[in-house]
């Protein structure tokens, strides 16, 4: 199976920072990367596909980038609203492993 | 409005079987591959398995975890997934999600993803 590592596993941050969560694949997957957002009690949600392509209604302060095995989620202008779990996803092959989380806090 | 909606959840005692449902509301499944990922309490996501469509030949593949005791089947004509759960094991407590993959444009091709995901339904295995 494909390892997913994310670091840091939590972080926290100001309104208005920029942050990103970085997550390494134990082998190359290409962009087959995808990150979700989960907040408490809620179904995750994708942010990001393809490595570097937003999901529709997604705001542009998401982007993501990298190919390979290194791949960076980077939030522009951090709001209230973006404090929740955010999870890597390789759908390189299956089974589809998740990384294991970055919790983003608000100062 | 389009919704997964899961069902069949609930507490069920350690190698019992149990067997979950998703629906789709207002969202077609029937050429989509479904899967199957459940989380545990205060923990992160884990891919359970996925059945890919009829167009790709219906096949399933699981995670080493649950490989044998789990099976994930459809029905089109109902609009129907569903996740056999047997054997079960005290870890295998969580929440389950029931999610489509969809065929997204992106830098200049079409990428299969996670994309549409069920409210969850909570599973207790406990004596």
């Amino acid at each position: 199976d494909i390892q997913m590592t994310q670091s840091p596993s939590s972080l926290s941050a100001s309104v208005g920072d920029r942050v990103s969560i970085t997550c390494r694949a134990s082998q190359g997957i290409n962009t087959y990367l995808n990150w979700f957002q989960q907040k408490p009690g809620k179904a995750p949600t994708l942010l990001i596909y393809a490595a570097s392509s937003l999901q529709d209604e997604v705001s542009s302060r998401f982007s993501g980038s990298g190919s390979g095995t290194d791949f960076t989620l980077t939030i522009t202008s951090l709001q209230p609203e973006d404090s929740a779990i955010y999870y890597c996803q390789q759908s390189y092959r299956t089974p589809r492993t998740f990384g294991q989380g970055t919790k983003v806090e608000i100062k | 409005d389009e919704h997964l909606v899961e069902s069949g959840g609930g507490l069920i005692q350690p190698g019992r079987s149990l067997r979950l449902s998703c629906k789709g509301s207002g969202v077609s499944l029937g050429d989509h591959s479904l899967t199957w990922v459940r989380q545990s309490p205060g923990k992160g996501l884990e891919w359970v398995g996925l059945i890919r469509s009829r167009g790709y030949g219906g096949t399933t593949d699981y995670a080493a975890s649950v490989q044998g005791r789990f099976t994930i089947s459809r029905d089109d004509s109902q609009n129907m997934a569903y996740l056999q759960m047997t054997s079960l094991k005290i870890e295998d407590t969580g929440v389950y999600y029931c999610v489509r993959d969809d065929l997204l444009l992106g830098s200049g091709s079409y990428w299969h993803v996670d994309a549409h995901w069920g409210q969850g339904i909570p599973v207790t295995v406990s004596s």
